[in-house]
């Protein structure tokens, strides 16, 4: 069965650019993550999608940073404009329902370089 | 400032070692995981404690949670280089009013040959 997909891999981009990643949960699932992971900072949830709708988004760090779940089976997370510090990997996660009960499933991440 | 502090940062053990990694926080949690990652992936689940002082066991692996709920371990029997990776702990919290998932830095683990 396919994992969560996340697209692309790997991203390089300068800065000021728009940058936009695309997440695809598993199928069934209707809880979706966005986290960013740093050497400094660890792994953080940046915003929380249950049904499609943003439940908590306290972790997005300043509106330059945007997400998006138009449907139960695609989300985006959009840069703009991008910064060298946005530099990061950024993982999707899905799970089958809310955080309590449901196991969080990783994607493999998108590792984000802005020169 | 870090709710969740992780230590070491680094281990690099011998084959058939034995280690322990601590997750510590002042903070009391609903449920505490543990993840372990290899690079260029993501986390995958371990294990999941919720009762203070909750012992579980995955073969070689042995997760306790601290009978406060505010700190947990990993113990590691006889460490093999199927090991090697970064391991993770996650605490449970409510924040807002929405439950979320906080996340150590994490212990890197190199188990060598």
């Amino acid at each position: 069965d396919a994992g969560v997909i996340q697209s692309p891999r790997h991203e390089v981009t300068e800065m000021g650019q728009e940058v936009t990643l695309r997440c695809k949960p598993i199928s069934g699932h209707n809880s979706l993550f966005w986290y960013r992971q740093t050497m400094m900072r660890g792994l953080e949830l940046l915003i929380y999608f249950n049904n499609n709708v943003p439940i908590d988004d306290s972790g997005m760090p300043e509106d330059r940073f945007s997400a998006k779940m138009p449907n139960a089976s695609f989300s985006t997370l959009k840069i703009q404009p991008s910064e060298p510090r946005d530099s990061a990997v950024y993982f999707c996660a899905s799970s089958l329902g809310r955080i309590r009960h449901n196991e969080q499933f990783f994607g493999p991440g998108t590792r984000l370089t802005v020169l | 400032t870090q709710l969740l502090e992780q230590s070491p940062q680094f281990l690099s053990i011998q084959e058939g070692e034995n280690l322990t990694v601590y997750c510590n926080s002042s903070s009391v949690f609903s449920s505490l995981q543990w993840y372990r990652q290899e690079p260029g992936e993501g986390p995958v689940l371990l294990v999941t404690v919720v009762t203070g002082g909750e012992v579980k066991k995955l073969k070689r692996l042995t997760f306790q949670f601290g009978d406060a709920r505010k700190d947990s371990s990993l113990h590691i029997t006889a460490a093999q280089p199927g090991d090697t990776g970064l391991y993770l702990c996650a605490g449970l919290i409510t924040q807002g009013g929405s439950e979320k998932l906080v996340f150590g830095k994490g212990t890197k683990l190199t188990v060598n040959p």
